[in-house]
């Protein structure tokens, strides 16, 4: 079993739609990470969080640590939100990376 | 924010040459360099863990005499591809992890490598 599980492993949206990807770890953490992958490859680290909530922009990041769960949320999706998401659970000493979620967001 | 400079980007390389990528910290000192392989879909492999001015860790099943680290300073690491072989061809990223803040990670733009 991975220590972190993503769902879905695929998404395709209308642009506009509002979009949430799932998180659970296993692990005890010290943060857990929200990373997008372009298709170029370059990774991004969208959000940081070891408890409650964050936001940037559409973009919208909550955690429950006792549930070990943690949600990505997109607002108003626009096809450049394509990308692969990754929930990344940082345990301080090791980082556990999702397998990946990826959106397609069409126009 | 914090951001890393990985490159090359892109190389292609005959199989029995070496390649070297390099990653630099920008606006930050970056205690330690951890290397990660993707494969197709997959999600990142930790390769190695390095400490500046130390030898790198590597995880099982990575052969250190292949990929070759080099963390000399704070703000720049290597890893070098010995002798490649096709079957190294993949993507290869770094991720920094903050001198001042731990917990926090930068990623670089990875290398996609093709061995002929």
């Amino acid at each position: 079993k991975n220590e972190v599980e993503q769902s879905p492993q695929n998404l395709t949206a209308q642009e506009g739609e509002f979009i949430t990807i799932n998180c659970s770890y296993s692990v005890g953490i010290s943060a857990l990470h929200w990373l997008q992958q372009h298709p170029g490859g370059g990774i991004v680290s969208l959000f940081m969080l070891s408890s409650g909530k964050k936001k940037h922009g559409r973009l919208i990041a909550t955690i429950n640590i006792q549930e070990k769960h943690s949600s990505l949320h997109i607002t108003a999706s626009h096809p450049r939100d394509s990308a692969v998401y990754i929930c990344a659970a940082n345990t301080g000493n090791q980082f556990y990376f999702g397998t990946g979620t990826s959106l397609t967001v069409i126009p | 924010g914090a951001v890393v400079s990985q490159h090359p980007s892109r190389v292609i390389c005959k199989s029995g040459t070496s390649v070297k990528i390099e990653c630099r910290s920008l606006d930050f000192q970056a205690t330690t360099m951890f290397w990660y392989r993707q494969f197709p879909k997959k999600s990142l492999m930790l390769m190695a863990t390095s400490n500046e001015g130390s030898k790198a860790t590597y995880e099982q099943g990575v052969e250190k005499d292949k990929f070759l680290i080099n963390h000399a300073s704070l703000t720049l690491s290597t890893l070098t591809v010995t002798s490649a072989h096709p079957e190294d061809s993949s993507f290869y990223i770094c991720s920094a992890r903050d001198k001042t803040t731990s917990l926090m990670r930068a990623f670089g733009s990875g290398t996609r490598l093709t061995v002929v």
